[in-house]
């Protein structure tokens, strides 16, 4: 089983459409939660953290269940400049390594 | 605009040649790491450097060789490459406290070294 899972997708999605991304992940101790977005070709760049408490950033909403040991990230009235594969980032247990799902890959159409 | 840069962004070599990748960042980060990526892959962690001290090295073959002169700076050595090694090479970095909070681990990307061997 993979550390770090993720759908794959691609998930294509009309403009202005909401779309989930889940993940999971296995080593209950893991402490802290991201969300990167990549385009084609360009570096990781951190899009959010996840906080127990949930949070959100304009369009944006993070959700963490630490009992199910679940990540999410929601998307609302989806851009096309939107379109990117979007990394579930765990870090192992008190440490500062980093364990990156594969990623899912979003495309908004027009 | 990223605060991590690495140079060069393309590099092609051959086998036999000896290269450098640089990375520097302007942060006040004290942990820095390379990572290599494949197409369509997530990112490889490789080497962990913190406070300048190597602190993870992923089985990485010794042809690839990480330096850290200062806490700004991280190099990557390269020697005898085999042409698999072709890959996005991508430096990182974040502060170096394991508190548990998430601010403490975020990672920030410098825009990465596309590398082809030949």
């Amino acid at each position: 089983r993979k550390e770090v899972e993720q759908d794959p997708g691609p998930f294509n999605v009309p403009e202005g459409a909401t779309v989930a991304f889940n993940c999971t992940y296995s080593n209950s101790a893991s402490q802290s939660f991201f969300w990167y977005r990549q385009d084609c070709r360009k570096e990781p760049k951190l899009l959010m953290s996840v906080y127990s408490s949930g949070n959100e950033d304009g369009r944006f909403t993070a959700q963490l269940n630490r009992a199910s040991q679940y990540i999410s990230l929601l998307i609302r009235d989806s851009k096309l400049s939107d379109s990117a594969t979007y990394l579930c980032v765990v870090n192992r247990g008190a440490t500062n390594k980093l364990i990156f799902g594969t990623g899912t890959l979003l495309a908004v159409q027009p | 605009d990223t605060e991590v840069t690495q140079t060069p962004k393309h590099l092609v070599m051959g086998m036999t040649n000896k290269k450098s990748l640089k990375c520097e960042q302007h942060m006040g980060h004290r942990a820095m790491y390379w990572y290599k990526q494949k197409a369509k892959k997530p990112p490889e962690l490789m080497f962990v450097y913190s406070y300048e001290k190597l602190s993870i090295n992923e089985s990485v073959p010794s042809r690839f060789s990480p330096e850290c002169p200062n806490s700004s700076l991280l190099n990557l050595h390269l020697h005898a490459l085999q042409p698999e090694d072709s890959a996005l090479y991508l430096c990182a970095s974040s502060q170096d406290r394991t508190s548990g909070a998430a601010s403490d681990n975020e990672q920030f990307f410098g825009p990465g070294t596309r590398l082809t061997v030949l």
